[in-house]
Formats: C-alpha cells, sequence, structure tokens
C-alpha cells in the first residue's frame, strides 16, 4: 500500500520558519494536500493541490513539491501554529485516500 | 465555517455494534451535501488519520479501504441529508474518535470540512 512519510517531529523558535517534508514514491504523479490538527480538534485543511491555500488560512503556510518530496513550509512561526501536521494524497492506483504518519510541530 | 454535526460519544461493550452519523448544517451545505463523497477517518488515542473509506450518497457508490472492509458499513439518507458509519463485532482496537469529511475536488481528492469528530469507546 502507498506509505507517506514524515518527521514526527519539528522545533522551530517563534519568528523562525518552520519545514515540514512528505515523501513518498509516487507523490511526483499526484497531487499533496496538507492538515493542521490542534489538540481535542478536527483537522483543517491548510493546503490543497500542493500549493493552494482554503480562504482563511494565512499566507504564512505555503506548499511546495519537487521530485518525491512536499513540503509544508510556515514563514514567521507563532505559538498558535503548534499542531499535528499531516499530509495526504489520492492514490490513483487504489482510489484510496493515503495520509501520512503526521508531525508534531513544537514551537519553543 | 460550515461542517458536518456528527453524533455524539459512545460506550460500547466488546462484541457489540456502534453507528455513529454525521448530518450537514447550514441551507447551502446542506442543499450540496448529497452531491459529494462523504468520507470516514479513524484516529486512536495518540495516533494518527487512518482513511476508512467513503460514500458518494447521490450515486450510492460506497468504497471501503481493505483494513476496514468487512467490519465497517456505510449508509446514507438523502432525505436528511445524514451519512452513517457503523461498525460490528468492537474490539478494544476500535477505540477511537471517528471523523466524517466532506471530499472536495472533483474527486473527492482531499477533505475540506470536517465533522467534530466521534469518541467510540469500546470497554468491558
Amino acid at each position: 500500500s502507498y506509505v507517506l512519510t514524515q518527521p514526527p517531529s519539528v522545533s522551530v523558535a517563534p519568528g523562525k520558519t518552520a519545514t515540514i517534508t512528505c515523501g513518498g514514491d509516487k507523490i511526483g504523479s499526484t497531487s499533496v494536500h496538507w492538515y493542521q490538527q490542534k489538540p481535542g480538534q478536527a483537522p483543517v485543511l491548510v493546503i490543497y493541490f500542493d500549493t493552494d491555500r482554503p480562504s482563511g488560512i494565512p499566507e504564512r503556510l505555503s506548499g511546495s513539491k519537487s521530485g518525491n518530496t512536499a513540503t509544508l513550509t510556515i514563514s514567521r512561526v507563532e505559538a498558535g501554529d503548534e499542531a499535528d501536521y499531516y499530509c495526504q494524497v489520492w492514490d490513483m492506483i487504489s482510489d484510496y485516500r493515503v495520509f501520512g504518519g503526521g508531525t508534531k510541530l513544537t514551537v519553543l | 465555517q460550515v461542517q458536518p454535526v456528527q453524533s455524539g460519544a459512545e460506550v460500547k461493550k466488546p462484541g457489540s455494534s456502534v453507528k455513529v452519523s454525521c448530518q450537514a448544517s447550514g441551507d447551502s451545505f446542506t442543499d450540496s451535501f448529497n452531491d459529494f463523497s462523504i468520507s470516514w477517518v479513524r484516529q486512536a488515542p495518540g495516533q494518527g488519520l487512518e482513511w476508512m473509506g467513503r460514500i458518494i450518497p447521490i450515486v450510492g457508490r460506497v468504497q471501503y479501504a481493505d483494513d476496514f472492509r468487512g467490519r465497517v458499513t456505510f449508509t446514507a439518507d438523502m432525505s436528511t441529508s445524514t451519512v452513517y458509519l457503523e461498525v460490528s463485532g468492537l474490539r478494544s482496537a476500535d477505540t477511537a474518535v471517528y471523523y466524517c469529511a466532506r471530499g472536495g475536488g472533483s474527486n473527492g481528492y482531499y477533505f475540506d470540512s470536517w465533522g467534530q469528530g466521534t469518541l467510540v469507546t469500546v470497554s468491558s
């Protein structure tokens, strides 16, 4: 089955830039979507189709992709960005939706 | 933001079944709810998100992920814009928060609106 690999944790100081990666051997041929989940809350879509932001999501959050790695970048990190972040793709072979294991972002 | 509304927390015995509902709220959201795919996502305590499968009410199509096929059933009531998840033969490993999520894009490629989650606890 399709596997997406994320680092378990990323730490960053306030005001700095956080990068969260998502790797998979077929990422280059599909779109990547990102979700933010704060403790006790449902996930929220923050990036879709690699780089698009839903309305209401700050421009500080951006997505990119190169080869088989997608990246979520959070600029000027704030305490309120502390959350779990998940990448997700559509597997065109199985027609399944697949999540990465998640990355816990800690703001120091 | 408009989001689906799910039923409340449940405590169940091992071997029993549970049925969780997910209903559209808000006029515009309700009008289109049946046209979208609605997925179910499981999150065990302290764990990540697992896609269980989806239902497209308007065409009656149901798709189950391999790990869940055989013990879960998705149904829909278009008259009330409600979808249901039923899990049978519950075991302790099914203790989790279950989310419904609306599919975005032409084929539900991503999830643009999530229910608040329903905690199902399986305990003797």
